[in-house]
């Protein structure tokens, strides 16, 4: 049963602390997408990888984070410092299977930060 | 202190009736529309998507209409379910790089 597995589920952390933040796309996909979900602004964009490569990350606060996919199997999102503000549910979303073309992007089940 | 958040436009439907939501979209490029849904804590559902060439597109009990000259999407379930509660969001794809936006999502509550 493929799907796109987060760590962590939920992490709480004091103002000012590293945090990291993990996605496991599904094998074969070849997008990978970061987004932030909260009250305030809905589901935003924050980054989102075609093949490894970063093709937009305009939605980030630059200053604070980054995302990288260190290999196909791994995509990571890191606040550092982290701020109050940063807390939100991230999700981690993967789509576009070799050989198909959908609209289709498949989530996992979010990392859900509260920052102190 | 005041609360203040996202005010999701609720649609409230008798079990067994249709549903009809609602989305407006802004760019005339995007090649893709999606509908997802998104139950509480969990990450959005993939519901079904329209291209651009086309106005309407059909799936088990949903049908997504588009209308490109007025930039609206919609979402019809037949026959709504209490199962169907959730907040469903519209999307939408841009250019050669796949970019997915969400609108700001509709919560629908289904009573029994």
């Amino acid at each position: 049963d493929a799907r796109v597995t987060q760590t962590p589920r939920h992490k709480v952390t004091e103002m000012g602390q590293e945090v990291t933040m993990r996605c496991q796309p599904i094998l074969g996909h070849n997008t990978v997408f970061w987004y932030r979900q909260t009250m305030m602004q809905g589901l935003e964009l924050l980054a989102y990888f075609r093949n490894r490569a970063p093709l937009d990350d305009s939605g980030m606060p630059k200053d604070r984070f980054s995302a990288e996919m260190p290999d196909a199997t791994l995509a990571t999102l890191k606040i550092q410092p982290s701020e109050p503000r940063d807390s939100a549910v991230y999700f981690c979303a993967s789509g576009s299977p070799a050989g198909g073309d959908t609209g289709e992007l498949f989530f996992g089940e979010g990392s859900r930060l509260t920052v102190l | 202190g005041e609360s203040v958040g996202l005010h999701l436009p609720t649609l409230s439907v008798q079990e067994g009736d249709n549903s009809i939501i609602n989305c407006a979209y802004s760019n005339s490029a995007s090649d893709y529309f999606i509908w997802y849904k998104q139950e509480s804590g969990k990450g959005p559902q993939f519901i079904i998507d329209i291209r651009s060439n086309m106005d309407k597109r059909q799936g088990q009990r949903v049908t997504v209409l588009l209308n490109k000259t007025v930039k609206h999407l919609s979402l019809q379930i037949a026959a709504t379910q209490p199962g169907d509660s959730a907040v469903y969001f519209c999307a939408e794809r841009t250019g050669g790089y796949q970019k997915v936006t969400f609108g700001i999502g509709t919560k629908l509550q289904v009573i029994p």
